[in-house]
């Protein structure tokens, strides 16, 4: 049974550019949520998508932006990166709205230059 | 933004000691407070998790005490072990609206 999936593991960008990070979910679940890690911290919702929409945001601006496909899986990306954007992007999975348990990949290590 | 508020920030601990780590939250609308477990380079592991209704709640070494009127949650590793060593994250939830403390560097000596 795979576990939340994440790639890239790590992305080197300049500021200005726009990034793609991808997520798969655990085998059964539907709902995908996005967090950022910076260092020392703990991690801070960005936005969840359950049945392709987006379903709540955390206070990140409209650069951030997602996408849920059918087959659950999500992508985040990221436009007009700044400095303070590197971090590790964390996805959790779930099953349903309104349940709390939630699975995390391993991150994806965004470093901006 | 910060709405749980973690204590200590680092922690070191003997072998087969116990390790308390303390968190408060400001909305009493939370109904689910997890315990996170965080190895370097690797994404949080969901370690063990209370809903206000129960004050306590024990699986293996770990205990989740709660204290529903002071709004405030504690983890308690009994017999500690140098595998332990890595940092710990409390969080909030309401609507899998979660949110974080900002963690513990637990150091398990042996």
């Amino acid at each position: 049974d795979a576990g939340v999936t994440q790639s890239p593991t790590h992305l080197i960008k300049t500021r200005g550019q726009q990034v793609t990070l991808r997520c798969s979910p655990k085998s059964g679940h539907d709902t995908v949520s996005w967090y950022q890690q910076a260092l020392g911290q703990g991690p801070q919702f960005i936005f969840q998508y359950y049945e392709e929409e987006e379903r709540q945001r955390g206070n990140f601006p409209d650069r951030f932006s997602g996408h849920q496909f059918p087959n659950y899986s999500s992508e985040l990306n990221v436009n007009a990166l700044l400095l303070g954007d590197s971090a590790l992007y964390l996805c959790a999975s779930s099953l349903g709205r309104g349940t709390d348990t939630q699975y995390f990949g391993p991150g994806t290590r965004l470093t901006v230059l | 933004q910060q709405q749980v508020k973690q204590s200590p920030q680092s922690l070191i601990v003997q072998k087969g000691g116990i390790s308390i780590i303390n968190c408060a939250y400001e909305n009493t609308a939370f109904d689910y407070f997890p315990w996170y477990q965080q190895f370097p380079g690797k994404g949080p592991a969901l370690l063990i998790a209370i809903r206000p209704d129960v004050s306590e709640k024990k699986e293996g070494r770990f205990t989740i005490s709660f204290n529903k009127s002071a709004k405030q949650f504690s983890l308690h590793i009994m017999d500690s072990q140098p595998g332990d060593s890595a940092t710990y994250f409390c969080a909030a939830s309401m609507n899998n609206d979660m949110r974080f403390g900002a963690g513990t560097r637990l150091t398990v000596k042996p």
